[in-house]
């Protein structure tokens, strides 16, 4: 089984509409990292949580660390054409500077 | 601008030889990584580099090599010895010695077979 879990793997919405990406982790976390990328092209860092119940926004994305639960929520307001792509969320298991990576959100916002 | 500069953003190999995919940062960052992504498996470790003249094997290291003889420069070889090497290569670069690993990426090389 993967260590990180994305869901769901894919989501097509209507532009404007909310919606929500979930990470979640079999081990333990000691930092959580979102990314997004263009098909084809690199990836963007968005944000980093580090401490349970942590929350951080940028612009109309927010994201959550529920310790507890070992999972991250990314959170979409009014999505926009702009905001298609490629979600992946990383991890970081506290040694060595690797991230572990989960396998992405594919994210489609029809006009 | 500071960042990270992957070349060339296609390559193609013919079977047998190896190819050298390029990744420069001028970012200052001690630590560089080498991914290999494939459609829906995500990111793969393959080698990563905390300090010059030093580096460790990832997840999937065999058929490829690298080396770290500058700070700004980790180039990967894709040997013969990498059977499936068609992929979408990225390299990556953080700053060591804090508890924040952000990694930055550069642009990717797609690799394919001839």
């Amino acid at each position: 089984s993967q260590e990180l879990e994305q869901s769901p793997q894919s989501l097509i919405v209507q532009e404007g509409k909310n919606l929500t990406i979930n990470c979640t982790s079999s081990k333990t976390l000691y930092g959580l990292y979102w990314y997004k990328q263009k098909y084809g092209e690199g990836l963007i860092f968005l944000m980093m949580l580090q401490k349970g119940g942590e929350e951080k926004s940028h612009e109309k994305i927010t994201a959550k660390l529920d310790e507890k639960k070992q999972q991250s929520s990314l959170h979409i307001t009014a999505s926009q054409p702009s905001h298609a792509g490629i979600y992946l969320c990383g991890a970081d298991r506290g040694s060595n500077y690797k991230l572990t990576f989960g396998k992405g959100t594919l994210l489609t916002v029809n006009p | 601008d500071g960042g990270i500069t992957q070349s060339p953003k296609y390559l193609f190999r013919k079977e047998g030889q190896n190819v050298t995919l390029s990744c420069e940062q001028n970012l200052n960052h001690d630590a560089m990584y080498w991914y290999r992504q494939d459609p829906g498996q995500g990111l793969r470790l393959i080698y990563y580099s905390q300090i010059v003249n030093d580096f460790q094997k990832g997840d999937i290291a065999e058929g490829y090599s690298v080396s770290r003889e500058k700070k700004e420069s980790f180039p990967l070889t894709v040997t013969s010895a990498q059977k499936n090497p068609t992929a979408f290569y990225l390299c990556a670069s953080s700053i060591s010695g804090t508890s924040k690993n952000i990694q930055y990426f550069g642009a990717g090389t797609r690799l394919s077979v001839l």
